[in-house]
């Protein structure tokens, strides 16, 4: 069974321009989540869809936002990017239930 | 507020020692926790569970302990080998049905030979 596949593992970005991201969860998982990882704020919650539904959303700012697809592929999309959203974002999903929420290997954003 | 919160930054075991991570947590209401690992260069991978209504789950070689009187959670790890040592995270659903997990900072772990 194929894990999570997140695309593209690494991505430089300039300073005001907008990034999406693509996550494939694990076939038959309903739920993704995202989650950005920096050295200083540590791993964060962004939001969590599932069936197309945004169910739950962190504090970050409305430059964050997502959606996700019928087949439950999701997307993440940061626009005005400022050089302190350079990080490590991850990509979660499960099930459905509150059970196991297995990760992606994420994709390395840096801002210039 | 929600946090979760590990008390020690980094630890350093020899090789077949047992390793014990510790987090703490803040929202009561929380009703699942996870451990995870993560190496360098990778995302997190998971090691175990616990729902609220258990105190102590086992896997292999791990224990996860849950304390809810004094809101604490461990990780027991047995005969600790050299690549048991990454980063590891404890997590609490903070989202009740609407899955939200709440990370704390993360310990070191580093197993000398």
């Amino acid at each position: 069974k194929a894990g999570v596949t997140q695309t593209p593992r690494y991505l430089i970005k300039t300073r005001g321009q907008q990034v999406t991201l693509s996550c494939s969860p694990i076939s038959g998982h309903r739920s993704v989540s995202w989650y950005q990882q920096t050295p200083g704020q540590g791993l964060q919650f962004l939001f969590e869809y599932f069936s197309e539904t945004q169910r739950n959303k962190g504090n970050f700012p409305g430059r964050f936002s997502g959606r996700q697809f019928s087949n439950s592929r999701s997307e993440m999309n940061v626009s005005t990017l400022e050089l302190g959203d350079s990080a490590l974002y991850l990509c979660a999903s499960s099930p459905g239930r509150v059970t196991e929420a297995f990760f992606g290997q994420g994709t390395r954003l840096t801002v210039v | 507020g929600e946090s979760v919160g590990l008390h020690l930054p980094t630890l350093s075991v020899q090789e077949g020692d047992n390793s014990i991570i510790n987090c703490a947590y803040s929202n009561s209401a929380s009703d699942y926790f996870i451990w995870y690992k993560q190496e360098s260069g990778k995302g997190p991978q998971f090691i175990i569970d616990i729902r609220s209504n258990m105190d102590k789950r086992q896997g292999q070689r791990v224990t996860v302990l849950l304390n809810k009187t004094v809101k604490h959670l461990s990780l027991q790890i047995a005969a600790t080998q050299p690549g048991d040592s990454a980063v590891y995270f404890c997590a609490e659903n903070s989202g009740g049905s609407n899955y939200k997990l709440t990370f704390g900072k993360g310990t070191l772990l580093t197993v000398n030979p």
